[in-house]
């Protein structure tokens, strides 16, 4: 089937906007996982949801950003008010189950000028 | 808190020759061990695991060996293609720990294959 899906694939946003991601993981795909990978660096964890339960968001930088998702499809990344260090690309990634392999979306590349 | 670490790139090769990526962790509970590969223009791709001490993960001629002893995961292949040239990711899920689930990476290893 399809894999991971995002969407856009490459924003240019200015400081102090508000920039939506979108993520559509592979049907059937009950984990959603939201990373960030900053220009040579790993990825760094954001965001995890598992079915209904809370959204572990252990890994957000601020307040500034959140995420929602839809039972289990569609899920958006909210970055308010953009620095120019929130300049990356952010990853999403889905598995069958918690905790089970990650398959990985190509990225929405985000650049804050 | 748990860590990887892998080696810096860029790492320059000529078609044939073996590679090696050297992957070490730190962990508090039982982690299982990965590599992504990243071709360029796309997404993360899984290229092999290995969930417990002694396991052997391969793909594609590529191969990695879990060792509890000295908490490494070296990515090796015997005769590198130009296909292969990406940029590798060393990363680990620590069970057993609230971490469980969520993936830490290594910073990545360019790898660049020349004919």
């Amino acid at each position: 089937g399809a894999g991971v899906s995002q969407s856009p694939s490459n924003k240019v946003t200015e400081k102090g906007k508000d920039v939506e991601l979108r993520c559509d993981p592979i049907s059937g795909h009950t984990a959603l996982y939201w990373y960030r990978q900053r220009l040579g660096q790993g990825l760094e964890f954001l965001i995890y949801f598992q079915g209904n339960s809370a959204p572990d968001k252990s890994g957000l930088p601020s307040d500034r950003f959140s995420a929602e998702r839809t039972g289990e499809s569609v899920s958006t990344l909210t970055i308010q008010r953009t620095q120019q260090e929130d300049s990356a690309v952010y990853l999403c990634a889905s598995s069958f189950q918690a905790r089970e392999t990650q398959y990985f979306g190509p990225g929405t590349r985000l650049l804050v000028l | 808190g748990d860590s990887v670490t892998q080696m810096e790139g860029p790492v320059t090769l000529s078609e044939e020759a073996f590679l090696t990526i050297n992957c070490t962790y730190t962990a508090t509970g039982y982690p299982s061990l990965f590599w992504y590969v990243q071709y360029p223009g796309e997404g993360l791709q899984l290229l092999l695991k290995a969930t417990k001490a002694d396991d052997k993960g391969s793909n594609k001629g590529f191969e990695a060996t879990y060792r509890k002893e000295t908490t490494s995961f070296h990515l090796e292949k015997g005769s590198v293609q130009v296909s292969d040239s990406a940029v590798y990711f060393c990363a680990l899920s620590d069970r057993g720990t609230d971490s469980w689930g969520k993936l830490q990476f290594g910073a990545g290893t360019q790898v660049v294959v020349t004919p």
